[in-house]
């Protein structure tokens, strides 16, 4: 059974850093892209960053290109996202999903914050 | 970047009816978009990728269709599990835009 579990989320200031986890079991986590989407509280998805099976090919939304970082670890089957210079904007349930264009299997979320 | 629209915002239905949810492109994305059904509370369950092609599991009564700039998603029959919040998704060019969002409600 596939499962994606995120870890690593919690309050921040603003201007603060904070790292995400998503730990995959139950498929090959390196012959899949991964991708990080958010959805701050009320409202709608948005796809954040994702990843080559290898790690060489990564994008960004415009928004946080420069501030965060993907990356992943293919020997654990983790994938992360290092979150720095948050800003309230931030505020979001971060999920991770696998696959390249669309995402087939998600995680449950894990809910940051950013107030000061 | 592709704006996404969806309409209606909010459609009120009752269990047994034939609904359809509309998502336009602000551009061409070819067969390039999927759906996506949430539960408050819970992760994005992927429906339909590339417009039409119904993901293993889903109930036969899904269905998309469109291409280009204008997609719509279709549940044939309502029951009661689909009342939730559908969201389409382009991903023809980065970033991957959503939808803003349908919520099906029980009428």
């Amino acid at each position: 059974e596939v499962q994606l579990v995120e870890s690593g989320g919690g309050l921040v200031q603003p201007g603060g850093s904070l790292r995400l986890s998503c730990s995959a079991s139950g498929f090959t986590f390196s012959s899949f892209w991964m991708n990080w989407f958010r959805q701050a509280p009320g409202k709608g998805l948005e796809w954040v960053a994702n990843i080559k099976r290898d790690g060489t090919e990564k994008d960004y939304v415009d928004s946080v290109k420069g501030r965060f970082t993907i990356s992943r670890d293919n020997a654990k089957s983790s994938l992360l996202l290092q979150m720095n210079s948050l800003r309230a904007e931030d505020t979001a349930v971060y999920y991770c999903a696998r696959g390249q264009l669309t995402g087939d299997y998600w995680g449950q979320g894990t809910l940051v914050t950013v107030s000061s | 970047d592709i704006q996404m629209t969806q309409s209606p915002s909010t459609l009120s239905a009752s269990v047994g009816d034939r609904v359809t949810i509309t998502c336009r492109a602000s551009q061409s994305i070819n067969s390039w978009l999927a759906w996506y059904q949430q539960k408050p509370g819970k992760a994005p369950k992927l429906l339909m990728y590339k417009a039409s092609s119904l993901e293993s599991g889903v109930p036969s009564r899904f269905s998309g269709s469109g291409s280009g700039t204008e997609f719509t998603l279709t549940i044939s029959s309502l029951q009661p599990d689909d009342f939730a919040t559908y969201y389409c998704q382009q991903y023809d060019s980065y970033p991957y835009n959503f939808g803003q969002g349908t919520k099906l409600e029980i009428k």
